[in-house]
């Protein structure tokens, strides 16, 4: 079955900590990843993509991804997270064949403490 | 400014009595979707359109009816609502099927007593 999994649900860190949050995901084929955001009453917004190329990709306000094929992985970094981090995060999958459709994670939501 | 569009933003209605969400996108995209999130679950499609006069199922389609006469335009209809259809709605669309980001709307909030 196709799902993503994000395996840490809740994280709560003090501001300047570094930030990983995990995703992994279980589909056949090929498939183009992203990390999208949700700040309290907003909607999602883009945080990185990957389509192909380089798999360490690096997005908006200094989040990056490395995309580890191997081990179907798409994990999100920040070294040093700020209050305004403060969201929900999730990981979805783009397949490339198939039906249309975007396969999110059940979203981490990150708390960051001033 | 390109950008998804969603009536209304906050809905209360009784167990029932029809209801639409609508939803509008400038961006001539092709391709719009529907998702409802629910907490623990992350957001789950309802369904998709491909083009004009093009949808079909997602993965939780049942108690909801879409259509698709303008490419813009994308409502969802909730002929008999429920209370189990409370939940946060967001309309979404994309230029491509594929490797293209997927832009969201502001969300809808729907409670059904």
């Amino acid at each position: 079955a196709q799902s993503v999994s994000q395996h840490n649900h809740h994280v709560i860190l003090s501001e300047a900590a570094s930030l990983e949050l995990g995703c992994n995901y279980s589909y056949g084929g090929t498939v183009n990843l992203f990390w999208y955001v949700q700040y309290p009453g907003q909607h999602l917004q883009l945080l990185l993509k990957y389509f192909s190329g380089d798999p360490l990709v690096k997005g908006i306000k200094g989040f990056e991804a490395e995309f580890i094929k191997s081990k179907f992985s798409f994990n999100l970094r920040k070294p040093s997270v700020q209050w305004s981090d403060t969201a929900e995060y999730f990981c979805a999958v783009n397949p490339t064949s198939g039906t249309y459709k975007y396969i999110f994670g059940t979203g981490t939501r990150l708390k960051v403490l001033a | 400014e390109a950008q998804v569009t969603q009536n209304p933003r906050y809905l209360i209605t009784v167990t029932g009595k029809k209801l639409t969400v609508t939803c509008s996108q400038n961006m001539n995209h092709e391709y719009m979707s529907w998702y409802r999130q629910d907490p623990g679950l992350g957001l789950r499609q309802i369904y998709y359109s491909m083009n004009v006069e093009v949808t079909d199922k997602g993965d939780v389609p049942e108690g909801y009816k879409v259509s698709r006469k303008e490419k813009r335009n994308f409502p969802l209809i909730l002929e008999s609502p429920s209370p189990n259809q409370t939940s946060l709605y967001f309309c979404a669309s994309s230029l491509y099927r594929t490797a293209t980001e997927a832009f969201f709307g502001q969300g809808t909030r729907l409670t059904v007593v």
